[in-house]
């Protein structure tokens, strides 16, 4: 079965603070890595796609990477507005699992 | 463009009644989707579709009933509400051209049970 963990559960950190946010995940034929954002009453919002292990998406501060068996979300001198929860993803049958996500908090 | 819309956004019920939630895209995807989100446990598939006419159930069906009549739209029903459905209902949709691309999601139902 498809599992997808996630850590830290939330994370504080200061304006400029770096850091990284993990995914674990458990999939037999892994078909795709996906970060998402989610923002308090909203959907989520697409951030990356990863397919293979060695792969690795650049965005603004976020920079994500994939191994074999995980995937990190980086955060590079974050700001406030990056404030979110974030989400990840994988499909590997048909149909897509997610973890339970990471709440982000970036104080001033 | 629109992308996914979900109708209502808000909703109270007493349980062992019924409703409908809408979701329409406008993206032409084959592939529509009915999430329910709880604090804690992530995104749970209740039911999808792979294409117009088509449904099937995902990890936590029981309670639910899905139709897609239409290409673009894609329903979820309760049939008896029951206090354990009060979530917040998300719709998404994909394309499987070229490989799984990213699901585009709607902003929601948010469903109380009383």
């Amino acid at each position: 079965e498809d599992q997808v963990t996630q850590s830290p559960e939330a994370l504080r950190l200061q304006e400029g603070e770096s850091s990284s946010l993990n995914c674990s995940y458990t999939v037999s034929g892994l078909r795709g890595l996906f970060w998402y954002r989610q923002d308090p009453g909203k959907g989520p919002e697409f951030l990356f796609t990863l397919y293979s292990a060695g792969e690795e998406k650049e965005k603004e501060r976020l920079k994500a990477t994939l191994t074999k068996k995980e995937s990190f979300l980086h955060i590079t001198a974050p700001k406030p507005e990056d404030s979110a929860t974030y989400l990840c993803a994988v499909i590997g049958g048909q149909n897509f699992v997610f973890g339970p996500g990471t709440r982000l908090s970036v104080l001033p | 463009n629109a992308g996914v819309t979900q109708t209502p956004k808000f909703r109270v019920l007493k349980t062992g009644q019924s409703m409908t939630l809408l979701c329409a895209q406008d993206m032409n995807h084959e592939y529509m989707y009915w999430y329910r989100q709880d604090p804690g446990m992530g995104l749970r598939l209740i039911h999808y579709s792979v294409g117009e006419g088509t449904t099937a159930k995902g990890e936590v069906p029981d309670g639910y009933n899905v139709s897609r009549l239409k290409k673009q739209n894609f329903l979820l029903g309760l049939e008896s509400a029951a206090p354990s459905q009060t979530s917040v209902y998300f719709c998404a949709s994909t394309s499987v051209e070229e490989g799984y691309q990213p699901q585009h999601f709607g902003d929601g139902t948010r469903l109380s049970i009383l």
